[in-house]
């Protein structure tokens, strides 16, 4: 069966420091991986997406950045947070069931307070 | 503007009461509108996708209902228990070539959050 892992569950970091959050699926070959942010009070917010290794696609201009080095492997980096990249971050893989739909599954996202 | 709103914002019921959650669309084109549920502090968990052609989609004591004339749909949860308390989140597709598959462009609501007493 497939899974998704995404760690870490919290982090606590400092303005101007580098982000690094890590995002892998089992079970599954050639997923489209997401990250979204959700901050309090408001839907979630899709930050990239990637059809294939070495795909990106950034959907909001933004401090942060992402990259798939591998084909189950989704990282979202940052070189110098703001207070502003406070929120909480998911991961997402897509699976296509039937003909118009696909399915979304959602890691278990990650706390992420910047102070 | 493709925008999903929800309501209420916030809910409270006893436990074994039923209750019925409210989501407008004004998503143009529609692909398809799925209902999440989100553990605080977990990822949203997929609980029913329904396409232009289905207007009602069951699963377990979840039912989501769909009126693509209105945009509305709404997800009725019978029976309450506590584990039910958590923020339900509507989502509506819209097609787009942008995406890998089918994926289409997903319009996010902000969720009602319910709590289930005893």
């Amino acid at each position: 069966s497939q899974t998704i892992h995404q760690w870490p569950a919290t982090l606590v970091q400092p303005v101007g420091s580098p982000l690094s959050l890590e995002c892998t699926v089992e079970g599954t070959s050639n997923p489209n991986l997401y990250w979204y942010r959700q901050a309090a009070g408001r839907g979630l917010q899709l930050l990239f997406y990637s059809v294939g290794i070495g795909q990106i696609s950034s959907e909001v201009p933004q401090n942060l950045s992402a990259s798939r080095p591998q084909d189950r492997q989704f990282i979202l980096s940052s070189k110098k947070l703001l207070l502003s990249d406070s929120g909480f971050y998911l991961c997402a893989w897509s699976v296509l069931v039937g003909e118009a739909n696909e399915k979304l599954f959602f890691g278990s996202g990650t706390q992420l307070s910047v102070l | 503007k493709n925008q999903v709103e929800q309501s209420p914002q916030s809910l409270i019921i006893l436990e074994g009461k039923n209750c019925t959650l409210q989501c407008n669309y004004t998503v143009s084109p529609f692909s398809n509108l799925r209902w999440y549920k989100q553990d605080t502090g977990r990822g949203p968990v997929s609980l029913t996708i329904m396409t232009f052609s289905e207007n009602t989609k069951s699963n377990g004591r979840y039912t989501a209902t769909l009126d693509a004339d209105t945009k509305q749909s709404s997800l009725h949860i019978t029976a309450s228990q506590l584990s039910d308390s958590a923020s339900y989140i509507c989502v509506v597709s819209t097609p787009s070539m942008n995406y890998g598959g089918s994926q289409g462009n997903l319009i996010f609501g902000k969720g009602t959050k319910l709590s289930v007493k005893p």
